[in-house]
């Protein structure tokens, strides 16, 4: 029973291509998550949502383009991948208010690379 | 805004010696912080969360006002320690960025 779920895990495709990465969570949790890592392993948020309502909305490439058809789901599709765009993303999805002191729970991360 | 930040990049230990892996935080009221680990190629996981005070894998963090520290603790480093550590506020509608966390690297 994984608790977030992110499909694919490796990901490797051309430059100019548009790719999907999807992501679930079985948590009843509010609020879901994309993070960046890159090469370095620094970690940036990308998109937030709540309740299927964008909330964080970082500066990304216009090219970036999340999708939350409901609040157990929350994708991300990338049009025309540039070699940059090369990393792992991570899913994650916490509850908000966090009144328990859960934190966030992680996916298992989706390691793209662009070639 | 919450924020915290790691100012070692790079932590290098010997196997059974003391590590301290360290966080400080910059903002006002009562803050919520958590310790993450993620082992190689693995996602991160939840280590630690000030406000159940438990120990994980031997691992204790104290949350220190005065300081405004929330270091991460342990008083024997074992090889299977070596992960990236990320101290960090608690998610919701905060725009929160783990920043580059520290890397910690047991030396047998």
């Amino acid at each position: 029973d994984t608790a977030v779920s992110q499909t694919p895990k490796y990901l490797v495709t051309q430059m100019g291509n548009d790719k999907s990465i999807k992501c679930e969570q079985n948590l009843g949790h509010d609020t879901m998550y994309w993070y960046k890592q890159d090469s370095k392993k620094f970690l940036k948020i990308m998109f937030s949502y709540n309740n299927k309502e964008l909330i964080i909305n970082e500066t990304v490439p216009n090219r970036f383009s999340p999708k939350s058809p409901d609040k157990a789901h929350l994708n991300l599709h990338i049009n025309s991948l540039e070699l940059g765009d090369s990393a792992v993303y991570f899913c994650a999805s916490s509850q908000e208010p966090d009144a328990y002191g859960y934190g966030y729970t992680f996916g298992s991360g989706t390691r793209l690379t662009v070639v | 805004a919450q924020r915290v930040t790691q100012p070692e990049k790079l932590l290098s230990v010997f196997k059974g010696a003391p590590v301290e892996l360290k966080c400080n935080y910059s903002y006002s009221g009562s803050p919520e912080l958590f310790w993450y680990v993620q082992y190689s190629r693995q996602r991160l996981q939840l280590l630690l969360r000030h406000i159940s005070r438990e120990s994980i894998k031997g691992f204790t963090a104290d949350l220190n006002k005065g300081e405004t520290s929330f270091h991460l603790k342990k008083p024997f480093a074992q090889e299977e320690d070596s992960a990236m550590y990320y101290c960090a506020p608690p998610g919701g509608y905060q725009k929160v960025t783990f920043g580059i966390g520290t890397k910690l690297q047991v030396i047998p």
